[in-house]
C-alpha cells in the first residue's frame, strides 16, 4: 500500500528563518496531497494542499511544491514565527476517494523567539 | 471553532464500557473516526460515506461505531485495553467524485488504567 516519508523528523529554527520539509510516496495513482499543521495537544488543520496537476501552489508564506515523476513534495515555510511551532503532517489521497488517505510520518518544527 | 464538536474531551477508563460523540455543523457527507497515538500520524479507524461504513480491518471488534444521522457520529467501546490510549479525533470532508480536505474534531484524549 501507500507510503509517505517525511524528512526531517525534527527541526529547529530562530525566528524569521525559512524551512524545508520533504515528502514523498510511493503509489503513483495518489493524486491530491493536503498538508496539516498540528499544535501541541490540538486537532489537525488544513493549511495547504496541491493536487496531481499541478506543480505549484502558494498560500501567503506557505510554498508548496510537487514533482510528479519523483513522487516528492515539499513545503516552503518563509519567515517562521513561534505560532508556526507544531507538527506538519503530509498526506496522500488515492484515486477520488478521500477515504484511502496515508498520512507522512510528521515533521516537528520548534521556532524560538 | 465549534464546527465539529466532540465529546467528552478527556476520558479515563478501566475495563468500562464508553461512547464517543462527534457532531459537524458542516453540512459534510462523510466522517471518520481517526486513532493518534502518541505524536505519530493519524490512522483511519472508520469512515461513513452517506451514512455507509467503510471499516479499516484491523481494528479491534471491540471498537464499534455508529452514525445515527449523516451529521453524528457514536464511537461505541466495550473492554478497552491499555493499547487503546490515544487521542481519538471525529473528522469531516464534503465528497463530491472528488477528494477534499478534512476537517478535524478536537478530539477525545483516552486513558486506560
Amino acid at each position: 500500500g501507500e507510503q509517505v516519508e517525511q524528512l526531517p523528523s525534527s527541526l529547529i529554527v530562530q525566528e524569521g528563518a525559512s524551512v524545508l520539509i520533504n515528502c514523498s510516496y510511493t503509489d503513483s495513482a495518489s493524486v491530491y496531497f493536503p498538508w496539516y499543521k498540528q499544535e501541541p495537544g490540538k486537532r489537525l488543520q488544513f493549511i495547504i494542499d496541491i493536487r496531481s496537476n499541478m506543480e505549484r501552489k502558494q498560500n501567503q508564506r506557505l510554498t508548496l511544491l510537487f514533482d510528479k515523476k519523483t513522487k516528492h513534495l515539499s513545503l516552503h515555510i518563509t519567515a517562521t514565527q513561534p505560532g508556526d511551532s507544531a507538527i506538519y503532517f503530509c498526506s496522500a489521497s488515492i484515486g477520488s476517494n478521500t477515504d484511502k488517505v496515508v498520512f507522512g510520518t510528521g515533521t516537528r518544527l520548534q521556532v524560538s523567539p | 471553532n465549534t464546527k465539529i464538536t466532540q465529546s467528552p474531551r478527556y476520558l479515563i477508563l478501566g475495563r468500562a464500557n464508553k461512547s464517543l460523540e462527534c457532531e459537524q455543523h458542516l453540512g459534510h457527507n462523510a466522517m471518520y473516526w481517526y486513532k493518534q497515538s502518541a505524536e505519530k500520524p493519524p490512522e483511519l479507524m472508520f469512515l461513513y460515506n452517506l451514512k455507509q461504513l467503510i471499516r479499516n480491518e484491523t481494528v479491534p471488534s471491540r471498537f464499534i461505531p455508529e452514525c445515527p444521522d449523516s451529521s453524528k457520529l457514536l464511537l461505541h467501546i466495550s473492554a478497552v485495553d491499555p493499547e487503546d490510549s490515544a487521542v481519538y479525533f471525529c473528522a469531516s470532508s464534503l465528497r463530491q467524485g472528488t477528494n477534499e480536505r478534512l476537517f478535524f474534531g478536537h478530539g477525545t484524549k483516552l486513558s486506560v488504567l
